[in-house]
């Protein structure tokens, strides 16, 4: 079993719609958890980082994180076709510099 | 440069070869790190570089990878006969300091696409 899982998609929803992405983990030991955004052919960039339960919210973007649940979710509200990416989640090793990452889903939003 | 450049974008090789590939971290960025991103798949760590030091190799797969920083800033990555398996995208990122355990935000390159034939 992995330490994150990641439902890797393609995630299809059409223009205006809040999108829910999320991660599941193993390690309760993790402390920082990161969403990235990947375009096709470019390096991740990052998008929102947590790390306590609860939620954070930047513009049209909120992350979720549940640690009783070893659940993360990242919500996209008023998609646009410009979220089109595939976007990675990421976790911190405590004790070390390493960061765990899903294997990202590919989302697409349809005009 | 304002980003993480990586240099080539993209290289073709034979099975057996060997091959270099490079990273210019964004000037004054102390920490450099080594992915390799396989097709569907997350970045996978590497390397960890702190100054010129590889603090934490523990992800290199095997003997025929090895990556230095002699000065502190570029980072050459370097695979050795090299195998049909070692074809992914490279990527490479810096941040400027951080702590163990923590947030850092790493900035990352656009990356090098390996292909061994």
């Amino acid at each position: 079993q992995k330490e994150v899982e990641q439902d890797p998609g393609p995630l299809s929803v059409p223009e205006g719609a809040i999108v829910s992405l999320n991660c599941t983990y193993s390690n309760s030991a993790f402390q920082y958890f990161m969403w990235y955004r990947q375009y096709s052919r470019k390096g991740p960039e990052l998008l929102m980082y947590t790390y306590s339960s609860g939620n954070k919210e930047d513009g049209r973007f909120t992350a979720q994180v549940d640690k009783s649940s070893k659940y993360i979710s990242l919500f996209i509200r008023d998609s646009q076709p410009s979220d089109s990416a595939t976007y990675l989640c990421a976790m911190s090793v405590p004790g070390t510099y390493k960061y765990i990452f899903g294997t990202g889903t590919r989302l697409k939003v349809l005009a | 440069g304002a980003g993480v450049s990586q240099t080539p974008s993209n290289k073709v090789t034979e099975k057996g070869k060997y091959v270099e590939l490079r990273c210019d971290p964004i000037s004054g960025h102390t920490a450099l790190y080594w992915y390799r991103q396989s097709l569907g798949q997350g970045p996978e760590f590497l390397i960890y570089f702190q100054g010129t030091g590889a603090a934490d190799d523990s992800g290199l797969p095997n003997d025929r990878f090895f990556a230095v920083r002699p000065e502190g800033s570029v980072s050459t990555l370097k695979i050795q006969r090299t195998e049909r398996g070692d074809s992914a995208v490279y990527l490479c990122a810096s941040w400027s300091s951080g702590t163990s355990g923590g947030y850092n935000e790493q900035f990352f390159g656009p990356g090098t696409r390996l292909t061994v034939l």
